[in-house]
């Protein structure tokens, strides 16, 4: 069974704040992806990677930026947090393209006070 | 530019009952895949089934059930005498063949009473 780990299940940060998102994928796949939840919004893409050091914008990547060194971890980093960026943070890891299905952690919900 | 649209946003049902879960969907490819995923109370989605735009083939799996309806760009998920377990947040996405990115309905609550 494919593994998605995300480091916090709960984060409380302040407004100004560097904050780090961790995620490791135990499954040697190529794609990992970063999507924001929020209430009748569904999932919204953040960010995701297709390999080590490659990276894409996703729909909402303003406020965010990512960081892939090893293939197993993504991180995603919000560079001064402010509380529009309180939210649930879900990781996914994906193999190759298209028919796969993606694989999710249990989310990260941080709160930006 | 693809979407997904799921216009329930929460249905409430008594255990025993049975529950359509729409989803409709837009996008100019003709190939694509199509996914349902589950999100209970705990917080991660749970893959529950993936269909191709060539598969118009009713699917059935134990309660739960599948009516991709290309015609009308649909994607249904029916639960036949819904549990309490059901309860979970429900979420239709698309993805075209050459691609990554997953466009995610804004999901449907499903809330299962005893």
């Amino acid at each position: 069974d494919v593994k998605v780990t995300q480091s916090s299940r709960y984060l409380v940060k302040r407004t100004g704040e560097k904050v780090f998102l961790e995620c490791v994928q135990d499954m040697d796949h190529e794609n990992m992806f970063w999507y924001r939840q929020d209430p009748g919004l569904g999932l919204r893409l953040i960010y995701f990677s297709y390999d080590v050091k490659m990276k894409e914008k996703g729909d909402i990547p303003e406020g965010y930026s990512v960081s892939r060194e090893k293939k197993e971890r993504f991180s995603l980093i919000l560079e001064s947090a402010s509380t529009n960026q309180t939210s649930m943070y879900l990781c996914a890891s994906k193999l190759g393209q298209g028919r796969q299905p993606q694989h999710f952690g249990d989310g990260t919900r941080l709160s930006i006070l | 530019a693809q979407k997904v649209t799921q216009a329930q946003t929460e249905i409430s049902v008594v255990e025993k009952e049975d529950v359509t879960l729409d989803c409709v969907y837009e996008t100019r490819d003709t190939t694509y895949y199509l996914f349902w995923y589950k999100q209970p109370p705990s917080g991660e989605l749970v893959f529950l089934i993936r269909r191709n735009s060539f598969d118009e083939q009713n699917e059935i799996s134990g309660r739960y059930s599948w009516n991709f309806q290309k015609s009308t760009s649909s994607f249904n998920f029916t639960i036949t005498a819904s549990q309490v377990v059901d309860s979970a947040v429900y979420f239709c996405a698309l993805v075209d063949n050459a691609g990554n990115m997953l466009t995610f309905g804004g999901g449907t609550r499903l809330m299962v009473k005893p």
